[in-house]
Formats: C-alpha cells, sequence, structure tokens
C-alpha cells in the first residue's frame, strides 16, 4: 500500500496525559499537511512541512501540541496534557507539489476522558 | 477572514439521478486549485475532483463534473447517474491563503453536504 499510513488509528487517554501520533506520508511527497476534524464537521489546518522544515502552524495548534518531520519522511504530532477538548480525528495529508491535490491519511481517532 | 459556505447540510438523490452540490467561498489567492473530497462514513478522505481557477474549462471525472464561475467563488459539483456507493459527505475545499495572498497550498473546509443515494 503506498497510501498515506497514520498510526495508531484509535487512542483513548485520560485527561493530562500526553500522546504522539504517526503519519507517513507517500514516499515521494515532500509536503504534509495536519487537520483536526470534529464530529460533523470539515478539517481544520493545524500546521505544514516543507520537507524537514514546520512551515506555519495555525492559531488553532497551541503550545501543548507540537509536530516534527525529522528527516523529511514521516511525522510525528504530540499533544501534552491532553485535555477533553483536544478529542478529535486528527488527520495528515501529503502532496507532491503544494498546490496540486492532497492525499488523506485514515485519522487517528483521539478520545480524551 | 475566508470563508467557505456549502448551504445544503445534507441531500438525497435516487440511485441513476442526478445530484448537485452548491459550494461558494472566499479567497485572495490569485491563481490556485479547488478541490471536492468525500468522506465515506468512517472511511478517509479522497479526492473527487480539482479544478485549476484559471481555466475557464470546468473540470469533468466521469460522472463528476464541476461548474466553476470565478467572479463569484462559486464551484458546485454536479454528481450523474448516482450510485449507492457515493453516499458520503462532501467538502468543498478551496485555498486557504494568508494575509499575503497566499495559500503555499493549505486547504479551507467547508462544513460538508451529507449525501445519501437511495435504491
Amino acid at each position: 500500500d503506498t497510501g498515506v499510513s497514520q498510526n495508531p488509528r484509535h487512542k483513548i487517554t485520560k485527561r493530562g496525559q500526553n500522546v504522539t501520533f504517526r503519519c507517513d506520508p507517500i514516499s515521494e511527497h515532500n509536503r504534509l499537511y495536519w487537520y483536526r476534524q470534529t464530529l460533523g464537521q470539515g478539517p481544520e489546518f493545524l500546521t505544514y512541512f516543507q520537507n524537514e522544515a514546520q512551515l506555519e502552524k495555525s492559531r488553532l495548534l497551541s503550545d501543548r501540541f507540537s509536530a516534527e518531520r525529522p528527516k523529511g519522511s514521516f511525522s510525528t504530532l504530540e499533544i501534552q496534557r491532553t485535555e477533553q477538548g483536544d478529542s478529535a480525528m486528527y488527520l495528515c495529508a501529503s502532496s507532491l507539489v503544494p498546490i496540486y491535490e492532497q492525499f488523506f491519511g485514515p485519522g487517528t481517532r483521539l478520545t480524551v476522558l | 477572514a475566508q470563508t467557505v459556505t456549502q448551504s445544503q447540510p445534507e441531500m438525497s438523490v435516487q440511485e441513476a439521478e442526478t445530484v448537485t452540490l452548491s459550494c461558494t467561498y472566499d479567497t485572495s489567492e490569485s491563481n490556485y486549485y479547488l478541490f471536492w473530497y468525500k468522506q465515506p462514513p468512517s472511511r478517509q478522505m479522497i479526492l473527487v475532483i480539482r479544478q485549476e481557477a484559471y481555466k475557464q474549462q470546468n473540470a469533468t471525472e466521469n460522472r463528476f463534473s464541476v461548474n466553476f464561475q470565478k467572479a463569484a467563488k462559486s464551484f458546485s459539483l454536479k454528481i450523474s447517474d448516482s450510485q449507492l456507493g457515493d453516499t458520503a459527505m462532501y467538502f468543498c475545499a478551496p485555498p486557504l491563503a494568508n494575509a499575503g495572498g497566499t495559500s503555499y497550498g493549505k486547504l479551507t473546509f467547508g462544513q460538508g453536504t451529507i449525501l445519501t443515494v437511495h435504491p
């Protein structure tokens, strides 16, 4: 399978715990995006990378959130001291050229109890 | 703030019929692509069709076509010969531009339209 993969697919955690998600983009894609989607809504942009460089972070991304893409391949999104409001689907997408279509992964569904 | 409006929260259609989903948007970007994505229940987002804003010709992809009105910032999706597998939530996704007018590829998504195709 050469699509975008995300792990884990589901994560249940208690409030205050830290969680980390992983995204593996399509191998030749140099652009990687993170979005957050709550139930019944469209995805909202969080941050994106060009190779290993994080070029922009949305205001939605508080200081508790950090993302990395250390070698320009896979990316991780960490949430520290989780809150119930962090419960959502976290989507990763990649593209070869910025203005071309993004290919999405299956998402990681986070539930904070 | 940039907005995307999908004014039809839910729509239903009979199998084999045609349905049109509407989308209006606001962007400060001058040259861009727009996309329609579908998200089937509990499945991942997949691309339906894309439109290049500098092209006057409307994009077509098999049973899917768009009516793109750049000046009006309108981007509707027409699905012909609807099939049961078309049941999904559909999102219109124009670019999300920075204050300088460039999106750098970021997308902004509408609220979505839930389409149900009935047999």
